[in-house]
């Protein structure tokens, strides 16, 4: 299986953009859709992205994804930064049938 | 409406198991496969399995083969997942997920989770 690497953390101010990175491994990032989800604390995981840069009905158009095939990873970008936005995000593809999922990232919005 | 809603928390001992219940109401069941997912205090996300009810067959991550079932109750739109020779290091929230309609496209709804300590 490959691996899926997102920084630790990322902080930025409130009305500010911030750009969370996922590196594949191994294999092309374009093999497999990538979602993104969304982790309040004491809550469950929700979609923010998936099929690379798709939005579920309900997530505001501040947040968009995309992938870059030359550095094999894919982004998840956050616009207009809000206070509720502060969570920790993980994105997840697959590998055949196996699920992968990155190490997630908290994000602190100060 | 579609809602996931898993059995409640759970004490056991080294040694013994686990059963987790996933109730799925709206939707279709049969027609949608179901993941497993756990997360164990302040760590990430990890995949341990899914099923399609209309096939039956089960996938498992290598982490957790020979000791996770993950079945299905078509009769009760219900999904399950046994955890067997639990350790202290299962303690985590067990979640189920649906998966969304086209294949390999990640997850739209998720269960509540459910709290699993393991502690003699």
């Amino acid at each position: 299986n490959f691996m899926l690497t997102q920084p630790h953390s990322v902080s930025e101010s409130p009305g500010k953009t911030v750009t969370i990175s996922c590196t594949r491994s191994s294999g092309s990032i374009a093999s497999n859709y990538v979602q993104w989800y969304q982790q309040r604390p004491g809550s469950s995981p929700t979609t923010v992205i998936y099929e690379d840069n798709q939005r579920p009905s309900g997530v505001p158009d501040r947040f968009s994804g995309s992938i870059d095939s030359s550095s094999n990873s894919a982004s998840l970008t956050i616009s207009g930064l809000k206070t509720e936005d502060e969570a920790d995000y993980y994105c997840q593809s697959y590998d055949f049938t196996n699920v992968i999922f990155g190490g997630g990232t908290k994000l602190t919005v100060l | 409406q579609v809602q996931l809603v898993q059995s409640g928390a759970e004490v056991k001992k080294p040694g013994s198991s686990v059963k987790v219940s996933c109730k799925t109401s709206g939707g279709t069941f049969s027609s949608y496969a179901f993941t497993w997912v756990r997360q164990a205090p302040g760590q990430g996300l990890e995949w341990m399995g899914g099923i399609i009810p209309l096939f039956g067959t089960a996938n498992y991550a290598q982490n957790f083969q020979g000791r996770v079932t993950i079945t299905t109750d078509e009769s009760t739109s219900t999904a399950y997942m046994e955890l067997t020779s639990l350790r202290s290091e299962d303690t985590a929230v067990y979640y189920c997920a649906r998966d969304r309609a086209v294949t390999a496209t990640g997850f739209d709804y998720w269960g509540q989770g459910t709290l699993v300590t393991v502690s003699s």
